[in-house]
């Protein structure tokens, strides 16, 4: 099982809808919980973080529910300049010590006019 | 520039070739990461230097793959006696802290391409 998993969509929605993205991680230790977006052949950039009390940007509202380990993103008014993959990162915790962003294998987005 | 610069950005390389890809993480980052993505898939990790020190590399995939930071700035993965599931896009990211629960700053990439 992996260690962040992501439903790969695609998630095919018109303009003006608002669209959730859900995400699991495995490791109840991890620290620090991230959404990154990546367009196509692009690196990948970060979107927000996402705090415990959950957080909002502008259209963007991100939740964390530790206790179930599921991470959420939702979208309300897309456009379609949000048209890409949306990564969810986690702060895994190694034997070492060190903290390791591991990501998940991202959710596409396709929003149509 | 001021970003995390990689290079080269593209590379086809012949099975058994050794190569080279080289990472300019942003000045003063003391924590540099090593991801290799496949198509379709979610940036997957190889290996994290805090400074000079490489203090995980439990996500490189074998013996072949090596990477070093020596000056605790600009970073190397070394690949020796590719082969073709090597082809991927190995991105390179850096972040100001050690042990990072900040932003992580990412490269365009260099794309192996191994025939």
């Amino acid at each position: 099982r992996k260690e962040v998993e992501q439903d790969p969509g695609p998630f095919n929605v018109p303009e003006g809808a608002t669209v959730a993205f859900n995400c699991t991680y495995s490791n109840s230790a991890s620290q620090s919980f991230f959404w990154y977006r990546q367009d196509c052949r692009k690196e990948p950039k970060l979107l927000m973080s996402v705090y415990s009390s959950g957080n909002e940007d502008g259209r963007f509202t991100a939740q964390l529910n530790r206790a179930s380990q599921y991470i959420s993103l939702l979208i309300r008014d897309s456009k379609l300049s949000d048209s890409a993959t949306y990564l969810c990162v986690v702060n895994r915790v190694s034997s070492g010590g060190s903290y390791i962003p591991t990501f998940g294998r991202g959710t596409s987005l396709i929003v149509h006019p | 520039g001021a970003g995390v610069s990689q290079s080269p950005r593209y590379k086809v390389a012949k099975r058994g070739q050794d190569v080279a890809l080289r990472c300019d993480p942003i000045s003063g980052h003391v924590s540099l990461f090593w991801y290799q993505q496949a198509l379709g898939q979610g940036p997957e990790f190889l290996t994290y230097f805090q400074n000079e020190a490489q203090l995980d590399k439990s996500g490189l995939p074998s013996d072949r793959f090596f990477a070093e930071r020596p000056e605790g700035s600009v970073s190397t993965l070394k690949i020796q006696r590719t082969q073709q599931e090597d082809s991927a896009v190995y991105l390179c990211a850096s972040s100001l802290e050690g042990n990072p629960s900040g932003e992580l700053f990412f490269g365009e990439g260099s794309r192996l391409t191994v025939l």
